[in-house]
């Protein structure tokens, strides 16, 4: 079975500062791994996805993150971060074949100030 | 393409209710999805559908709750004889098989669940 543990479910960082949410994974095969955002009264949407190609990936807004198989995590950065920037991220998983379920963590919710 | 839409935005009903969400989800996309959110928590998993057919239903969706997809396009979600803990935020989400395999899912905004 699949799953996913974000490690601390509130960060506070101050505007231009660097933004680190960690996501650790557990999967019998290999997976497809994605960090979906949601800002609030909005739906979900997608930040970026890791599917097999380069092992750091980037996404919108300039957030990356890096798909590490020795230490199961695809940890989500950004240099510097901006007020904007609020909102839950979500690090979810799912198979790579025929994977149709995709599996979410508990979301961290990241707060910028001024 | 407006997205993924679903109505109504809110519900409030009172216990024992039945109540009927619709999700309207990309016209190109063959794969639906429900997930339930509850506060803090990420989006739980509840059915799928690959055009009409529903391929696999969650633990969490008891005998209550239906899922249709009636020819491939919209689908419903009806939770009958509502409780006080299926209050929650209920997510469409829809996705077509992209070239490298990766179920890449587009959200709805949600419609959430108040029961009294």
């Amino acid at each position: 079975a699949q799953s996913v543990t974000q490690l601390g479910s509130h960060v506070s960082v101050s505007e231009g500062a660097l933004v680190l949410l960690r996501c650790n994974y557990s999967s019998s095969v290999p997976p497809y791994l994605f960090w979906y955002v949601q800002y609030p009264n909005q739906g979900l949407q997608l930040l970026l996805k890791y599917t097999s190609a380069a092992t750091l990936v980037k996404g919108i807004n300039g957030f990356e993150a890096e798909f590490k198989k020795s230490e199961t995590s695809f940890h989500l950065t950004k240099p510097s971060a901006h007020m904007s920037d609020a909102a839950e991220y979500f690090c979810a998983v799912s198979e790579r074949a025929g994977g149709f379920k995709t599996i979410f963590g508990a979301g961290t919710r990241l707060f910028v100030k001024a | 393409d407006t997205g993924v839409s679903q109505n109504p935005r809110h519900k409030i009903t009172k216990r024992g209710q039945n109540v009927t969400f619709r999700c309207d989800p990309i016209s190109e996309h063959n794969r639906l999805y429900w997930y339930r959110q509850t506060l803090g928590q990420g989006p739980e998993f509840l059915t799928y559908f690959q055009n009409e057919a529903q391929l696999e239903k969650s633990r969490l969706l008891s005998d209550r709750f239906s899922a249709e997809r009636p020819k491939g396009s919209f689908s419903t979600l009806e939770i009958q004889r509502t409780e006080q803990g299926d209050s929650a935020m209920y997510l469409c989400a829809s996705s077509s098989q992209g070239a490298a395999g990766a179920n890449v899912l587009t959200f709805g905004a949600g419609s959430r669940l108040t029961v009294l």
